[in-house]
């Protein structure tokens, strides 16, 4: 079964550029969506299609996808960005999620 | 403005069936590009995808759950989506959200972009 591999935890101080990777084999061929989840909140779609922001979601908030490895990039962190990101593909019409990364603003 | 919110019973015993129903507004599941998902989060773990129902009732489920355990049905004119998971045990502990799916046909982009506010269910005798 396909696999998408985040690290578990990324730490950023305020106003640095926060990176968040997730890894699967050939993932640059599909396209990554992101989500991100504060505690006890639902999941909040933060990007899709390796790189389109939905209405409202900061510009602070980047993505790509290429080879093996997508990539969330947050610039200037805020404390407000301390969540559990999770990124997701399709493998052929299956959907996976990653394991979760979570961002520490200190 | 499209809202989702996932009903049924908190506590399930062991070898019980969960039955789960997603009451939605603001979109209809019999217009094209829509479908609803159902993914799962035990407590403190990763989201699980588990299952997906598609405007036209194409179905889709996770291959990592037992073979047949789910089925997810949909009833357009209630606005509502079930899914029922079989042989419920305690690692099936988990909050069931459902969240609305939007899918492009032309690129095959898809993505869960409208998220109910989940249900905790915890199986326990």
């Amino acid at each position: 079964s396909y696999e998408l591999t985040q690290p578990p935890s990324v730490s950023v101080s305020p106003g640095q550029t926060a990176i968040i990777t997730c890894s699967g084999d050939k993932l640059g061929e599909k396209y990554v969506c992101w989500y991100q989840q504060k505690p006890g909140q639902s999941p909040l779609l933060i990007m899709y299609q390796n790189r389109k922001r939905p209405s409202g979601i900061p510009e602070r908030f980047s993505g790509s996808n290429s080879g093996n490895t997508a990539t969330l990039t947050i610039s200037g962190t805020q404390p407000m960005d301390e969540a559990e990101y999770y990124c997701q593909a399709w493998d052929s019409t299956i959907v996976v999620f990653g394991g979760g990364s979570k961002l520490t603003v200190l | 403005q499209i809202t989702l919110k996932e009903s049924g019973p908190t506590l399930v015993k062991p070898t019980q069936t969960l039955t789960l129903t997603c009451t939605f507004s603001g979109f209809s599941l019999s217009t094209s590009g829509v479908g609803v998902g159902w993914i799962r989060q035990p407590p403190g773990k990763a989201l699980e995808w588990l299952a997906l129902i598609y405007w036209d009732d194409d179905k889709r489920y996770s291959p990592s759950l037992q073979t047949s355990r789910l089925t997810i049905t949909k009833d357009t004119s209630k606005n509502q989506v079930v899914l029922t998971m079989t042989h419920m045990d305690p690692v099936d502990t988990a909050t069931y959200y459902c969240a609305h799916l939007t899918f492009n046909s032309r690129d095959y982009i898809q993505y869960f972009d409208y998220w109910g506010q989940g249900t905790l269910v915890t199986v326990s005798s």
